[in-house]
């Protein structure tokens, strides 16, 4: 079965400080796809990033970072010198590549980020 | 693109009552998704098609919850009769799926139901 823990329910830092934001994931698939999303307090969900099984370089946009280890399943997001916009639910996805589309979200964490 | 349109954005009603969600998915794109977001359950996915066709409505609830998509630019949500515990933001998503990738979905901005 496939499963995403987002440990960290809730997080607030101070501005300016770094947060680093856990997911770890569960899936037999050889082959799969792990995302990022933002859902501010507006309540839409804005797509950050998407990576693959077999790439497993870091990613850097801006003040956000991703880092995805398959030795411990994790694929941890990063926000440097973080900001009062910042302040949102993350959540971490899983998609399998058994022919299937389907996503399976982590129970988000939510992040505030204190002027 | 506008991106993904759902409407009505908010809708309060009575239970019992029939309630119609409504989704435009971004111009091109074969996949649509239904979700639907509460405290306690979280992000869930309801069912999803492509190229008009529902491929897994395993994420139904139960026969209340009935989706169509007859045309590629058009789906809706339909709950027959609602209850309060239906009450949750739904989300309607779409993607683009090249072949062998798997490409991100995009969402609209939610329908907030409110049954009472």
């Amino acid at each position: 079965a496939q499963k995403v823990t987002q440990a960290q329910t809730e997080i607030s830092v101070v501005e300016k400080e770094d947060v680093t934001l856990d997911c770890v994931y569960e899936t037999r698939d050889t082959t799969y796809y792990l995302f990022w999303y933002k859902q501010p307090p507006s309540g839409e969900l804005v797509f950050l990033i998407r990576r693959n099984s077999f790439d497993e370089q870091n990613e850097i946009s801006g003040r956000y970072s991703w880092n995805f280890q398959k030795s411990t399943s994790s694929f941890n997001f990063t926000i440097t010198a973080s900001q009062v916009v910042d302040s949102a639910v993350y959540f971490c996805a899983l998609s399998g590549g058994s022919g299937t589309y389907k996503y399976i979200f982590g129970t988000g964490t939510r992040l505030k980020v204190l002027a | 693109d506008a991106g993904v349109i759902q409407s009505p954005r908010h809708e309060v009603t009575e239970m019992g009552q029939e309630v119609t969600l409504r989704c435009k998915p971004i111009s091109g794109h074969d996949y649509l998704f239904w979700y639907r977001q509460t405290m306690m359950r979280g992000l869930e996915l309801l069912i999803y098609f492509n190229n008009n066709v529902p491929i897994d409505d395993s994420g139904m609830p139960e026969d209340r919850f009935s989706a169509k998509m007859p045309n590629a630019s058009f789906s809706t949500l339909k709950i027959q009769p609602s209850e309060p515990r239906d009450s949750a933001v739904y989300f309607c998503a779409s993607s683009l799926a090249l072949s062998r990738s798997y490409n991100e979905q995009f969402f609209g901005p939610g329908t907030r139901l409110t049954v009472l």
